[in-house]
Protein backbone atom coordinates (compact mmCIF):
# COMPACT_ATOMS: atom_id res chain seq x y z
CA UNK A 1 0.00 0.00 0.00
CA UNK A 2 0.80 3.49 -0.86
CA UNK A 3 0.77 6.61 1.76
CA UNK A 4 1.60 10.26 1.65
CA UNK A 5 2.43 12.59 4.68
CA UNK A 6 2.53 16.37 4.39
CA UNK A 7 3.87 17.75 7.43
CA UNK A 8 2.62 21.08 8.46
CA UNK A 9 -1.21 21.62 7.49
CA UNK A 10 -0.61 24.97 7.26
CA UNK A 11 2.94 27.11 6.78
CA UNK A 12 3.59 31.01 6.48
CA UNK A 13 5.87 32.77 5.27
CA UNK A 14 6.95 36.26 4.26
CA UNK A 15 6.76 37.23 0.41
CA UNK A 16 9.80 37.12 -1.12
CA UNK A 17 10.69 33.89 1.40
CA UNK A 18 11.96 30.46 0.67
CA UNK A 19 8.56 27.85 -0.27
CA UNK A 20 9.24 24.69 1.73
CA UNK A 21 6.70 22.46 1.90
CA UNK A 22 7.54 19.07 3.07
CA UNK A 23 6.25 15.28 1.40
CA UNK A 24 6.68 11.89 2.43
CA UNK A 25 6.01 9.02 0.65
CA UNK A 26 5.51 5.56 1.34
CA UNK A 27 5.50 2.60 -1.48
CA UNK A 28 6.49 -0.60 -1.85
CA UNK A 29 6.93 -0.20 -5.83
CA UNK A 30 8.77 2.76 -7.64
CA UNK A 31 6.50 5.45 -6.72
CA UNK A 32 5.32 8.14 -8.97
CA UNK A 33 4.76 11.35 -7.39
CA UNK A 34 2.84 14.84 -8.07
CA UNK A 35 2.33 18.15 -6.15
CA UNK A 36 -0.84 19.75 -7.14
CA UNK A 37 -2.28 23.43 -6.21
CA UNK A 38 -5.30 24.39 -5.13
CA UNK A 39 -6.87 27.89 -5.17
CA UNK A 40 -10.27 28.47 -2.92
CA UNK A 41 -13.01 27.01 -4.25
CA UNK A 42 -10.88 25.40 -7.40
CA UNK A 43 -10.07 22.21 -8.67
CA UNK A 44 -6.37 21.19 -8.40
CA UNK A 45 -4.05 22.26 -11.09
CA UNK A 46 -1.37 19.72 -11.42
CA UNK A 47 2.39 21.57 -10.54
CA UNK A 48 5.03 19.24 -11.59
CA UNK A 49 5.62 15.36 -11.39
CA UNK A 50 8.35 12.87 -10.82
CA UNK A 51 8.29 9.27 -12.75
CA UNK A 52 11.61 8.27 -12.49
CA UNK A 53 13.66 10.13 -15.10
CA UNK A 54 15.30 13.05 -13.38
CA UNK A 55 15.15 13.58 -9.41
CA UNK A 56 14.61 17.39 -9.71
CA UNK A 57 12.14 18.44 -11.22
CA UNK A 58 10.92 21.71 -12.01
CA UNK A 59 7.02 22.69 -11.97
CA UNK A 60 5.30 26.12 -13.17
CA UNK A 61 5.35 29.04 -11.44
CA UNK A 62 8.77 28.62 -10.30
CA UNK A 63 8.39 25.69 -7.99
CA UNK A 64 10.64 22.37 -7.95
CA UNK A 65 11.03 19.15 -6.27
CA UNK A 66 13.81 16.54 -5.47
CA UNK A 67 12.62 13.16 -5.19
CA UNK A 68 15.02 11.52 -2.53
CA UNK A 69 15.05 8.09 -2.47
CA UNK A 70 17.18 7.64 0.87
CA UNK A 71 14.87 9.86 2.66
CA UNK A 72 11.60 8.66 0.90
CA UNK A 73 11.03 12.47 0.33
CA UNK A 74 9.83 15.03 -2.33
CA UNK A 75 9.80 18.07 -0.64
CA UNK A 76 8.22 21.23 -2.54
CA UNK A 77 10.15 24.79 -2.89
CA UNK A 78 10.50 27.81 -4.03
CA UNK A 79 13.21 30.41 -3.47
CA UNK A 80 11.06 33.75 -3.12
CA UNK A 81 7.08 33.49 -2.69
CA UNK A 82 4.94 35.62 -4.14
CA UNK A 83 1.65 36.37 -2.53
CA UNK A 84 -0.02 34.23 -5.42
CA UNK A 85 1.16 31.29 -4.22
CA UNK A 86 -1.41 31.62 -1.27
CA UNK A 87 -3.44 28.21 -1.65
CA UNK A 88 -3.62 24.66 -0.52
CA UNK A 89 -1.09 22.50 -2.15
CA UNK A 90 -1.55 18.51 -2.11
CA UNK A 91 1.13 15.87 -2.60
CA UNK A 92 0.01 12.59 -4.25
CA UNK A 93 1.77 9.07 -5.35
CA UNK A 94 0.77 6.26 -7.41
CA UNK A 95 2.27 3.77 -9.51
CA UNK A 96 1.79 2.78 -12.84
CA UNK A 97 2.74 -0.65 -11.89
CA UNK A 98 0.14 -0.85 -9.96
CA UNK A 99 -2.54 0.11 -12.47
CA UNK A 100 -3.75 3.82 -12.99
CA UNK A 101 -4.72 7.03 -11.72
CA UNK A 102 -7.21 5.37 -9.44
CA UNK A 103 -4.45 4.07 -7.15
CA UNK A 104 -3.68 7.72 -6.83
CA UNK A 105 -2.93 8.52 -3.19
CA UNK A 106 -3.24 12.25 -1.73
CA UNK A 107 -1.88 13.62 1.47
CA UNK A 108 -4.44 15.74 3.67
CA UNK A 109 -2.92 19.03 2.53
CA UNK A 110 -0.90 22.28 3.66
CA UNK A 111 -2.45 25.73 3.55
CA UNK A 112 0.29 27.93 2.79
CA UNK A 113 -0.18 31.80 3.68
CA UNK A 114 1.97 34.26 2.46
CA UNK A 115 2.22 37.86 4.26
CA UNK A 116 3.20 41.18 2.89
CA UNK B 1 -10.39 25.20 -24.85
CA UNK B 2 -11.18 21.33 -23.50
CA UNK B 3 -11.62 20.77 -19.99
CA UNK B 4 -13.85 19.39 -17.33
CA UNK B 5 -17.11 21.06 -16.30
CA UNK B 6 -18.66 20.74 -12.87
CA UNK B 7 -22.03 22.18 -12.50
CA UNK B 8 -23.50 24.04 -10.38
CA UNK B 9 -20.87 25.00 -8.69
CA UNK B 10 -23.20 25.34 -5.59
CA UNK B 11 -25.65 23.31 -4.84
CA UNK B 12 -28.03 23.05 -1.59
CA UNK B 13 -30.79 20.24 -0.61
CA UNK B 14 -32.67 19.17 2.74
CA UNK B 15 -31.76 15.97 4.11
CA UNK B 16 -33.88 12.95 2.41
CA UNK B 17 -33.09 14.13 -1.31
CA UNK B 18 -31.31 12.35 -3.59
CA UNK B 19 -29.26 15.30 -5.65
CA UNK B 20 -27.29 14.52 -9.20
CA UNK B 21 -23.89 16.27 -9.81
CA UNK B 22 -23.21 16.94 -13.44
CA UNK B 23 -19.68 16.24 -14.94
CA UNK B 24 -18.87 16.80 -18.57
CA UNK B 25 -15.40 16.27 -20.23
CA UNK B 26 -14.52 17.59 -24.14
CA UNK B 27 -10.45 16.38 -23.62
CA UNK B 28 -11.48 12.98 -24.86
CA UNK B 29 -10.21 11.07 -22.04
CA UNK B 30 -10.77 7.76 -21.29
CA UNK B 31 -11.01 7.59 -17.37
CA UNK B 32 -13.09 9.86 -15.25
CA UNK B 33 -13.36 10.00 -11.23
CA UNK B 34 -15.34 11.17 -8.36
CA UNK B 35 -13.24 12.90 -5.43
CA UNK B 36 -14.78 14.02 -1.83
CA UNK B 37 -12.72 16.75 -0.24
CA UNK B 38 -13.79 17.85 3.77
CA UNK B 39 -11.62 20.06 5.09
CA UNK B 40 -8.06 18.75 6.21
CA UNK B 41 -8.65 15.44 4.88
CA UNK B 42 -7.37 15.72 1.51
CA UNK B 43 -9.20 13.80 -1.38
CA UNK B 44 -11.03 10.38 -1.05
CA UNK B 45 -12.20 8.07 -4.28
CA UNK B 46 -15.64 7.79 -4.85
CA UNK B 47 -16.22 6.08 -7.35
CA UNK B 48 -14.20 5.99 -11.20
CA UNK B 49 -14.94 4.80 -14.65
CA UNK B 50 -12.02 3.36 -17.12
CA UNK B 51 -14.53 3.24 -19.94
CA UNK B 52 -18.37 3.76 -21.22
CA UNK B 53 -20.73 1.52 -19.35
CA UNK B 54 -18.36 0.43 -16.52
CA UNK B 55 -17.17 2.41 -13.30
CA UNK B 56 -15.86 0.66 -10.24
CA UNK B 57 -16.10 1.54 -6.37
CA UNK B 58 -13.03 3.58 -5.21
CA UNK B 59 -12.90 4.19 -1.00
CA UNK B 60 -15.67 5.73 0.24
CA UNK B 61 -18.48 4.77 -2.44
CA UNK B 62 -21.33 3.60 0.26
CA UNK B 63 -24.22 6.31 -0.41
CA UNK B 64 -23.03 7.44 -3.80
CA UNK B 65 -24.11 5.98 -7.45
CA UNK B 66 -22.94 7.06 -10.49
CA UNK B 67 -23.28 6.25 -14.61
CA UNK B 68 -21.24 6.47 -17.49
CA UNK B 69 -23.63 6.00 -20.23
CA UNK B 70 -21.28 8.18 -22.37
CA UNK B 71 -17.53 8.72 -22.80
CA UNK B 72 -17.94 12.71 -22.03
CA UNK B 73 -20.43 12.57 -19.14
CA UNK B 74 -19.72 10.90 -15.14
CA UNK B 75 -22.44 12.16 -13.33
CA UNK B 76 -22.79 11.46 -9.63
CA UNK B 77 -25.64 10.67 -7.30
CA UNK B 78 -25.66 11.80 -3.72
CA UNK B 79 -28.29 9.73 -2.13
CA UNK B 80 -30.23 9.88 1.07
CA UNK B 81 -27.99 7.34 2.56
CA UNK B 82 -25.05 8.99 2.72
CA UNK B 83 -24.96 9.92 5.77
CA UNK B 84 -22.48 13.14 5.61
CA UNK B 85 -23.52 14.39 2.67
CA UNK B 86 -21.82 18.36 2.68
CA UNK B 87 -18.58 18.58 0.80
CA UNK B 88 -16.68 19.56 -2.05
CA UNK B 89 -16.60 17.53 -4.98
CA UNK B 90 -14.38 17.18 -7.65
CA UNK B 91 -14.29 15.56 -10.86
CA UNK B 92 -11.54 14.43 -12.79
CA UNK B 93 -10.21 12.65 -16.02
CA UNK B 94 -6.84 10.99 -17.24
CA UNK B 95 -5.83 9.34 -20.55
CA UNK B 96 -3.40 5.94 -20.62
CA UNK B 97 -1.93 7.39 -16.57
CA UNK B 98 -1.44 10.53 -17.47
CA UNK B 99 -1.98 13.07 -14.15
CA UNK B 100 -5.42 13.65 -13.54
CA UNK B 101 -7.20 16.58 -14.80
CA UNK B 102 -9.77 18.29 -12.75
CA UNK B 103 -13.04 20.37 -12.73
CA UNK B 104 -13.56 22.95 -10.63
CA UNK B 105 -15.73 21.21 -8.07
CA UNK B 106 -19.68 21.26 -7.00
CA UNK B 107 -20.16 22.30 -3.30
CA UNK B 108 -22.86 20.58 -2.20
CA UNK B 109 -24.68 21.53 1.54
CA UNK B 110 -27.17 19.72 2.81
CA UNK B 111 -29.62 20.92 5.51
Amino acid sequence: AQSVTQLGSHVSVSEGALVLLRCNYSSSVPPYLFWYVQYPNQGLQLLLKYTSAATLVKGINGFEAEFKKSETSFHLTKPSAHMSDAAEYFCAVSSLAQGGSEKLVFGKGTKLTVNP
Amino acid sequence: DGGITQSPKYLFRKEGQNVTLSCEQNLNHDAMYWYRQDPGQGLRLIYYSQIVNDFQKGDIAEGYSVSREKKESFPLTVTSAQKNPTAFYLCASSHQNSPLHFGNGTRLTVT
